[in-house]
């Protein structure tokens, strides 16, 4: 069974940093782009970053393009997603995806990023 | 202001037909395959229809995709309960170098 697993989000500052990381298991990491979605409260959701296989072509969304940055470790199955310069905008809750836009789309369940003072 | 255009909202009765657009444009839906997912509140996204019209195994057969030039369709046949919740489409965007979803669509089983 596929599974994605995101590590804790919180509450930052304004201005402030987070690094959120994504662990897959349940099928061969390496062999698939990687995604980070988001979607603020009661919003749709947002498309963040992608990287491909073997982490060398990364894709940004414009608003987060300068500030988060996408990686992967296939050794450790994980992804990552550092961000920079947080905004109050940027709160939502942070999912990572497997396959997005194919057949084999599977999504963690999400953890919760708070910008706020 | 999302890059996929869907209606906010949609409705129907219990079996009845519902069907719910997706417009994009030559750079995205017209060159790239359709995703929908399905998401009930309070859960993360599930893959309902993928590559335009085809259900992973899990889906039931009530549900079904197709596309037509820059625009995708999801239909639900049969209408239940249960199969309220909030629908979104994505595919991939050339010109954004990104994937791209619509606003979602919020269905409502009367």
């Amino acid at each position: 069974e596929v599974q994605l697993l995101e590590s804790r989000g919180g509450l930052v500052q304004p201005g402030g940093s987070l690094r959120l990381s994504c662990a897959g298991s349940g099928f061969t990491f390496s062999n698939y782009a990687m995604n980070w979605v988001r979607q603020a409260p009661g919003k749709g959701l947002e498309w963040v970053s992608g990287i491909s296989e073997s982490g060398d072509t990364t894709h940004y969304a414009g608003s987060v393009k300068g500030r988060f940055t996408i990686s992967r470790d296939n050794s450790k199955n994980t992804v990552y997603l550092q961000m920079s310069r947080l905004r109050a905008e940027d709160t939502a809750i942070y999912y990572c995806a497997k396959d997005l836009v194919a057949g084999g789309a599977s999504w963690g369940q999400g953890t919760l990023v708070t910008v706020s003072s | 202001q999302s890059v996929l255009t869907q209606p906010p909202s949609a409705s129907g009765t219990p079996g009845q037909r519902v069907t719910i657009s997706c417009s994009g444009s030559s750079s995205n839906i017209g060159s790239h395959t359709v995703n929908w997912y399905q998401q009930v509140p309070g859960t993360a996204p599930k893959l309902l229809i993928h590559s335009h019209n085809q259900r992973p195994s899990g889906v039931p057969d009530r549900f079904s995709g197709s596309r037509s030039g820059t625009s995708a369709s999801l239909a639900i046949s049969g209408l239940q309960s249960e199969d309220e919740a909030d629908y979104h489409c994505a595919a991939w965007d050339d010109s954004l170098d990104g994937v791209v979803f619509g606003g979602g669509t919020k269905l409502t089983v009367l």
